[in-house]
């Protein structure tokens, strides 16, 4: 099983509102990510978590907090979005293996508006 | 800062051609993925080349990983409309889980 479940997979959104993102995986991957996709642009890294613990964030705004309450899930947590966050939230995970070697499994992504 | 740079970009074919997508670096990989992505969904991956040099083929696509580990290409033979989609690579640095993905091409196969 190579699958990688996210949800919700479209999200509306005022620039008030709390609203959280959700991904899963159950193949005992380690290493856990979260991308942001503008269209027709390649995925860009946010965050990734290698064994429940932040590893990276690539000065991502406060705005969007990452959390791994367990090993298979993380989540990501919107507060004060902006219009121009709008755009494909893709989850990744990968074994975790330490000098490379990986192969990232994506999920089918949370298409977000942020009116 | 983008690391990895694909050519062509835009690719409109006919149905039957053959193309090949380039992904290059002046870095060093330990692995590169190739992706396939359509509008709205996910990459799906497709394949994975760890050693410098080496050559999978995955039904009609071939798939080549530079033996200074630095590039790569696909080559599609008689290409098919359930081709078309936007062509990802992305590079896996030496510490592992960390990946740079490249610029992209999008292919269009007309039947």
């Amino acid at each position: 099983d190579t699958e990688v479940t996210q949800t919700p997979k479209h999200l509306v959104m005022g620039m008030t509102n709390k609203k959280s993102l959700k991904c899963e995986q159950h193949m005992g991957h380690r290493a856990m990510y979260w991308y942001k996709q503008k269209a027709k642009k390649p995925p860009e890294l946010m965050f990734v978590y290698s064994y429940e613990k932040l590893s990276i964030n690539e000065s991502v705004p406060s705005r969007f907090s990452p959390e791994c309450p367990n090993s298979s899930l993380l989540n990501l947590h919107l507060h004060a979005l902006q219009p121009e966050d709008s755009a494909l939230y893709l989850c990744a995970s990968s074994r975790g293996l330490a000098g490379g070697g990986n192969e990232q499994f994506f999920g089918p992504g949370t298409r977000l508006t942020v009116l | 800062t983008q690391l990895l740079e694909q050519s062509p970009q835009f690719l409109s074919i006919q149905e039957g051609e053959n193309l090949t997508v380039y992904c290059n670096s002046s870095s060093v990989f330990s692995s590169l993925q190739w992706y396939r992505q359509e509008p709205g969904e996910g990459p799906v991956l497709l394949v994975t080349v760890v050693t410098g040099g080496e050559v999978k083929k995955l039904k009609r696509l071939t798939f080549q990983f530079g033996d200074a580990r630095k590039d790569s290409s696909l080559h599609i033979t008689a290409a098919q409309p359930g081709d078309t989609g936007l062509y990802l690579c992305a590079g896996e640095k030496w510490t592992g889980n960390q990946f740079y993905f490249g610029t992209g091409t999008s292919l269009t196969v007309i039947p």
